[in-house]
């Protein structure tokens, strides 16, 4: 069974900063590897989604990456803004069946003004 | 832009109460699904559909129903709301492209926070 882990649960950054949000999954047999945004009480927004054939996607200042031999996906967020402060939700996609994935918990980002 | 709507945003209902969540997407999406989402536990899926009457049991299907009459709508059913049912629910749906549905991105609604009392 997939288990998606995201650490660290919570990150503090300046405004201007570049930085790397990591999510480590256990079953390489990954199909494909998203990563959502979710604002406090609301649902969760798409951002990228890497298909296992491929190893990176790019939208803007975001860029995610998939490693399935280490088991890793990392977000990297160029220039961080505070509209930018969310949490941030990788899932794992299964290789059977519709789509069925398997979320992580979460980092919460916060980016000071 | 793929709009998911869930009926309420916030909802209150007592114990034993028959609960009916309702979700509607605007983009002929195939797929639709059902997750709960609870501080330190993350979202899970209670049910998903493929296609209209069709459904599919997630991980934590117990005390809840699903039902997909109409290929825009899928409502979650709480049969006798407990307590432990008091949490955020999330619908979402996906495009079937070709066949093919595992590399289509999930489109989700805000939300319906629901509390048993």
């Amino acid at each position: 069974k997939q288990e998606v882990t995201q650490i660290p649960a919570a990150l503090s950054v300046p405004e201007g900063e570049n930085l790397v949000l990591n999510c480590s999954f256990t079953d390489s047999a990954i199909y494909n590897l998203q990563w959502f945004r979710q604002d406090p009480g609301k649902g969760l927004t798409s951002l990228l989604l890497i298909q296992s054939s491929q190893r990176e996607q790019t939208s803007g200042r975001l860029n995610a990456s998939l490693d399935k031999s280490s088991g890793r996906s990392t977000l990297y967020i160029a220039a961080s803004q505070p509209g930018d402060s969310a949490t941030y939700l990788c899932a794992g996609g299964d290789s059977g069946g519709y789509q069925k994935v398997t979320f992580g918990i979460g980092t919460k980002l916060q980016v000071i003004p | 832009d793929v709009k998911v709507t869930q009926s309420s945003r916030y909802l209150v209902k007592r114990t034993g109460e028959k609960v009916f969540l309702e979700c509607v997407q605007d983009m002929d999406h195939e797929n639709m699904f059902w997750y709960r989402q609870d501080p330190g536990l993350g979202l899970r899926l209670i049910y998903f559909s493929y296609d209209v009457k069709m459904k599919e049991k997630g991980d934590i299907p117990e005390g809840y129903s699903v039902s997909r009459e109409k290929k825009e709508r899928f409502s979650l059913i709480l049969e006798s709301a407990s307590t432990n049912q008091t949490s955020m629910y999330l619908c979402a749906s996906s495009y079937v492209l070709g066949g093919e549905s595992s590399n289509q991105p999930q489109h989700f609604g805000d939300g319906t926070r629901l509390s048993i009392l």
